[in-house]
């Protein structure tokens, strides 16, 4: 079985530039994620759907980051204009609906900002 | 205080040691805990759950202590394949995935 899929697995920008990151997730999956982590840090959550609607987006830096999950299968996640602190790894996840716990990642799109 | 808390460590054992690591989260009402493994710059993967009456899974324990609201991970016999951040997980709700919320996670060393 196919796992997540992302890209770009890395991506070096300068600050005030934009940069997308896609995710395609195990099929089947209902529940998709995006989680950004710091070095050092755990994973944050940014944005949780269910099928294409948005359940939980209530760490996600609205002015900044934007997130859509159109036809309830891929998606993507945008940050326009980048800053120096959103160098992180981005990690998509996504779970069978009602399945508790397991979460399954990504290995990630790591973003450095200059 | 964090939601969730865990002593980033580095923990540096032997082969063969035991270690243990605890987790402490703040909201009284979470319902489902889990330990995730992170190996250095991959994804996290559910290393197993926690429940209640406590759970084993080969040379992993994990334990639950709702009274003092916290999780432990206990590992015996160490192996050198071991080494990892392992990152405590929590959660509000029974029965879905919504609101997973991470720890900063430990980080294990296992030495020959």
């Amino acid at each position: 079985e196919a796992g997540v899929a992302q890209s770009p697995r890395y991506k070096i920008i300068e600050k005030r530039q934009s940069v997308a990151f896609w995710c395609n997730p195990i099929s089947g999956h209902a529940t998709l994620y995006w989680y950004q982590q710091i070095l050092g840090q755990g994973p944050k959550l940014l944005i949780q759907f269910q099928n294409n609607g948005v359940v939980d987006d209530s760490q996600l830096p609205k002015d900044r980051f934007s997130a859509e999950r159109l036809k309830g299968v891929d998606s993507t996640l945008k940050i326009q204009p980048a800053k120096l602190e959103d160098s992180a790894v981005y990690l998509c996840a996504s779970s069978l609906w009602g399945l508790s716990g397991e979460l399954f990642f990504g290995e990630g799109s790591r973003l450095t900002v200059l | 205080r964090k939601e969730v808390e865990q002593d980033p460590g580095p923990f540096n054992v032997p082969e063969g040691a035991t270690v243990a690591f605890n987790c402490t989260y703040s909201n009284s009402a979470s319902q489902s805990f889990f330990w995730y493994r992170q190996d250095c710059r991959k994804e996290p993967k559910l290393l197993m759950s926690v429940y209640s009456s406590g759970n084993e899974d080969g040379r992993f324990t994990a334990q639950l202590n709702r009274a003092s609201q916290y999780i432990s991970l206990l590992i015996r016999d160490s192996k050198l394949s071991d080494s990892a951040t392992y990152l405590c997980v929590v959660t509000p709700n029974s029965g879905t995935a919504s609101k997973l919320t991470f720890g900063t996670g430990t980080r294990l060393q296992v030495t020959l």
